[in-house]
């Protein structure tokens, strides 16, 4: 099974300043069919997750753009350039592999 | 508009089974993976497993391997997720969600809560 760790696993940021999250995948994430399909979600309190980012770097409809994607392989980062307040909650990476899929354990973004 | 309506909370006994639905709307059901995702009380997101309605096919997560089931219904455009021998570690919100190269579209969740 494919393993995803993320860091920190908390992230107290300052209104208006940028929050960075890792996520390191166990083993190489590219699909046979050169797809890299490593997504970010946000969940606040009390909702159901919500899609940020899909295939490392793509924003879904809707998500501003003070968020963004990077990385390859099997390490990759979530960025929100100016944090506001609504963005608190839970980040998830997650990954689908060959009929494999898995999340990373959750980084909580809050408020200083 | 693109939406997954799940049916309501549940409680049941230990060893008891639990079937919750997820009905989708505003797209094409059969064309798209459905995938079960679910998250015990204060605890991160576990994937269960996932089906392709248009044909039916399922693959499942070793860990529930033998314990889950899911099953569609392309006339009213539903899946089902059931859940056997349930123990108080199953205590979770069980999500439905719509696989388009990511999970993009996900269901309001169903509280089943697993006591005696």
């Amino acid at each position: 099974d494919i393993v995803m760790t993320q860091t920190p696993l908390s992230s107290p940021v300052t209104l208006g300043q940028p929050a960075s999250i890792s996520c390191r995948s166990s083993q190489s994430l590219v699909h046979s069919d050169g797809n890299t399909y490593l997504s970010w979600l946000q969940q606040r309190p009390g909702q159901p997750p919500r899609l940020l980012i899909y295939k490392i770097s793509n924003r879904f409809s809707g998500v501003p753009d003070r968020f963004s994607g990077s990385g390859a392989g099997t390490d990759f980062t979530l960025k929100i350039s100016r944090v506001e307040a609504e963005d608190v909650g839970v980040y998830y990476c997650m990954q689908a592999t060959q009929f494999t899929w898995s999340f990373g354990q959750g980084t909580k973004v809050e408020i200083k | 508009q693109v939406q997954l309506v799940q049916s309501g909370a549940e409680v049941k006994k230990p060893g008891a089974s639990v079937k919750v639905s997820c009905k989708a709307s505003g797209y094409a059901f059969s064309s798209y993976y459905m995938h079960w995702v679910r998250q015990a009380p204060g605890q991160g997101l576990e994937w269960m497993g996932m089906i392709y309605p248009s044909v039916g096919s399922t693959t499942y997560s070793q860990k529930f391997q033998g314990r889950v089931t899911m099953t569609r219904d392309t006339s009213t455009s539903t899946v089902y997720m059931e859940l056997s021998s349930l123990s108080s570690e199953d205590t979770a919100v069980y999500y439905c969600a719509r696989d388009s190269q990511a999970f993009d579209i996900w269901g309001q969740g169903t509280m089943v809560t697993v006591s005696s």
